[in-house]
């Protein structure tokens, strides 16, 4: 079946240090990938996307590259603030709608 | 913006008790899902919609009924309540075209079975 795993976490960075997240995926074909962060207290929110290998999502300084040949889509963000303080999930989906979700990691970033 | 509204965010009950919790959306989206979110486990869906009256089997669906009576509103049961289903539920809904489209997701309830 689909699957997701995430690097374990908790993860906790100084201001402006750098932020990777990896992401691998198991699945049957090329599905299209997602990061979506969960603010304390908050529900989730998409934070980028890529719909097809060697696609680039970007928001917020957040990037993620879909590499077919590694099954990954890592998170990376050159300079994190503390307001990136947030759960990150990796997930991916077919032409089902269904996500299929990571177990999440949780980034804390200190001042 | 998208509003995903579930009707309350904590949520106190005992266990054998019928449990309902509402979710509505203001988008017109066709798709509607809930999930449980545990620590380590990520999101789990349970049941989804992608239409009125229609419904289907989650990942983990034993325990949980749902109902979609009108397109906007999607309301999960839990049929007899238990210790085990002490959990944040996440509702989310989505339109149908294409699998690009994203999941637009409410606050969350947190949901206590004593």
């Amino acid at each position: 079946g689909n699957s997701v795993t995430q690097m374990e976490g908790p993860v906790t960075l100084s201001e402006e240090a750098f932020l990777t997240i990896n992401c691998t995926y198991t699945a049957t074909g090329y599905p299209s990938l997602f990061w979506y962060v969960q603010y304390p207290g908050e529900g989730l929110q998409l934070l980028l996307k890529a719909t097809k290998a060697d696609d680039k999502g970007s928001n917020k300084g957040f990037e993620a590259t879909y590499r077919k040949e590694t099954t990954s889509f890592h998170l990376e963000k050159g300079s994190v603030q503390v307001s990136d303080s947030a759960v990150y999930f990796c997930a991916l989906a077919f032409n089902d709608y269904k996500l299929s979700f990571g177990a999440g990691t949780t980034v804390t970033v200190r001042a | 913006d998208v509003k995903v509204t579930q009707s309350s965010r904590y949520l106190v009950k005992r266990t054998g008790e019928k449990v309902f919790l509402e979710c509505v959306q203001d988008m017109d989206h066709e798709n509607m899902f809930w999930y449980r979110q545990d620590p380590g486990l990520g999101l789990r869906l349970i049941y989804f919609s992608y239409d009125v009256k229609m419904k289907e089997k989650g990942d983990i669906p034993e325990g949980y009924s749902v109902s979609r009576e009108k397109k906007e509103r999607f309301s999960l049961i839990l049929e007899s309540a238990s210790t085990n289903q002490t959990s944040m539920y996440l509702c989310a809904s989505s339109f149908t075209q294409g699998n690009n489209q994203p999941q637009h997701f409410g606050d969350g309830t947190r949901l206590s079975i004593l």
